[in-house]
């Protein structure tokens, strides 16, 4: 079974300052990670992904997140936020193999100051 | 960019009524899912469908739930007798295969059960 945790239901940031959403997950198989974005009235698109070939992974909008298997983490960060990023952040697990559901985690809801 | 639509966007009905959402997933996708989301939770897998058969489900999905893809293009839920627990964000989503593609998710039906 695989399990995902978001630590921070809710993070603030100044534009321009760091972002890091910190996400852990638990699975019995190597895991595919994913993180998704969720914006008002929207459905969730997805940022980025991990599937085993570069624990470094790129995604859009300038986030990225970094596979870490002896720490069980999977942490989204931007290096400088901007007002647009204001969402909620939705880190997810599938397990592989013939289990394809996503299991998510409650979401961390970003919020970006002036 | 090809996307997963969702109709309606919001459905109010009475306890009891059936109701039925429907999805249109992107039209080269193999597999189809159904997630919910309660208001102030985290987003729950109900169901998987590949090949024309559901291929995992969870608890939620009990014998008032059922999935179909009656033409080829659209993949609708049904809840036969709707309660009010049942009221949430209900998401479409589609991928080409199973495992590591990502899933992509509509923009969802708002479920409102008086």
């Amino acid at each position: 079974a695989q399990s995902v945790t978001q630590l921070g239901s809710h993070v603030s940031v100044s534009e321009g300052a760091l972002v890091l959403l910190r996400c852990n997950y638990s699975s019995s198989v190597p895991p595919y990670l994913f993180w998704y974005v969720q914006y008002p009235n929207q459905g969730l698109q997805l940022l980025l992904k991990y599937t085993s070939a570069a624990t470094l992974v790129k995604g859009i909008n300038g986030f990225e997140a970094e596979f870490k298997k002896s720490e069980t983490s999977f942490h989204l960060t931007k290096p400088s936020a901007h007002m647009s990023d204001a969402a909620e952040y939705f880190c997810a697990v599938s397990g592989g193999g013939s289990n394809y559901k996503l299991t998510f985690g409650k979401g961390t809801l970003l919020t970006v100051n002036p | 960019e090809p996307e997963v639509t969702q109709t309606p966007s919001h459905q109010v009905t009475q306890m009891g009524q059936e109701v039925i959402l429907r999805c249109v997933p992107i039209s080269n996708h193999l597999y189809f899912y159904w997630y919910r989301q309660i208001l102030g939770q985290k987003v729950e897998f109900l169901v998987s469908f590949y090949n024309n058969e559901i291929s995992e489900k969870s608890e939620i999905f009990d014998d008032q739930f059922s999935v179909e893809r009656p033409d080829g293009s659209n993949f609708t839920l049904k809840i036969r007798s709707t309660k009010l627990e049942d009221s949430a964000m209900y998401f479409c989503a589609s991928s080409r295969q199973g495992g590591n593609q990502p899933q992509h998710f509509g923009d969802g039906t708002r479920l409102s059960i008086l």
